[in-house]
């Protein structure tokens, strides 16, 4: 069973719209993050929480917010979407305070934006 | 500032040879944490192996094992008996002692021939 669940899997937007990427882990973890992939910037950081708390911000724009309603949740709020959005945004999770253990990675939502 | 720099882009071995893929990083922080990864044909990121920099012994773990240089600020990654299943792309990554997040470097195509 998926430890990391990101919906959806795909998702299509038009230029202009908003959307939201969900991520809950099952993990047990404290610490959640972002990345996105494209074909300009493989595995970009974009964000880190800790105990749902903003602890890094790598991304420019504002358009990019993350959300943490559950501890065990960290949604992805994008806003005024462009083509240049288009990515695979990973959401990842470990344990916070060791930062010599494995970072665990969701399957991704590829996101198009047209 | 942290990087991590993989300059071979792609290789292409028989099965059941050895393989070797380079990495090197920058960081300024004396302890850190230096990971691999690797994204197979569906998407998924999968965790292979990790190098911690305090350490002199090169990290093994199965078919995979490190050459850990840190004066020259490499760690390049060893899979011995190849297997096609082995084929992927393969991410170096690095983490300071203190920060959650990985950077990542731009990733090798392994693709192993039968």
């Amino acid at each position: 069973d998926p430890k990391i669940i990101q919906k959806p899997k795909y998702l299509v937007a038009v230029t202009g719209s908003e959307k939201i990427l969900i991520c809950e882990q099952y993990l047990g973890h404290n610490a959640m993050y972002w990345y996105r992939q494209s074909a300009k910037k493989p595995l970009e950081f974009m964000f880190s929480y800790s105990y749902q708390k903003l602890m890094d911000n790598q991304t420019a724009s504002s358009r990019f917010q993350p959300q943490s309603s559950k501890k065990n949740h960290l949604d992805l709020q994008i806003t005024a979407l462009k083509p240049d959005d288009s990515a695979t945004y990973f959401c990842a999770s470990s344990q916070e305070g060791t930062a010599n253990t494995e970072v665990f990675f969701g399957k991704g939502t590829r996101l198009t934006v047209v | 500032a942290q990087k991590v720099t993989q300059t071979q882009t792609s290789i292409s071995v028989m099965e059941k040879t050895t393989v070797t893929m380079d990495c090197v990083y920058e960081t300024r922080d004396s302890s850190y944490f230096l990971f691999w990864y690797k994204q197979t044909a569906s998407g998924e990121i999968v965790f292979l192996i990790r190098q911690d920099s305090y350490k002199k012994e090169n990290a093994t773990e199965g078919h995979y094992s490190l050459n850990f240089q840190k004066p020259k600020s490499s760690i390049g990654l060893i899979i011995t008996a190849t297997q096609i299943e082995d084929s992927a792309v393969y991410f170096c990554a690095m983490r300071n002692y203190n920060q959650g997040k990985l950077i990542f470097g731009q990733g090798t195509k392994l693709s192993i021939k039968p």
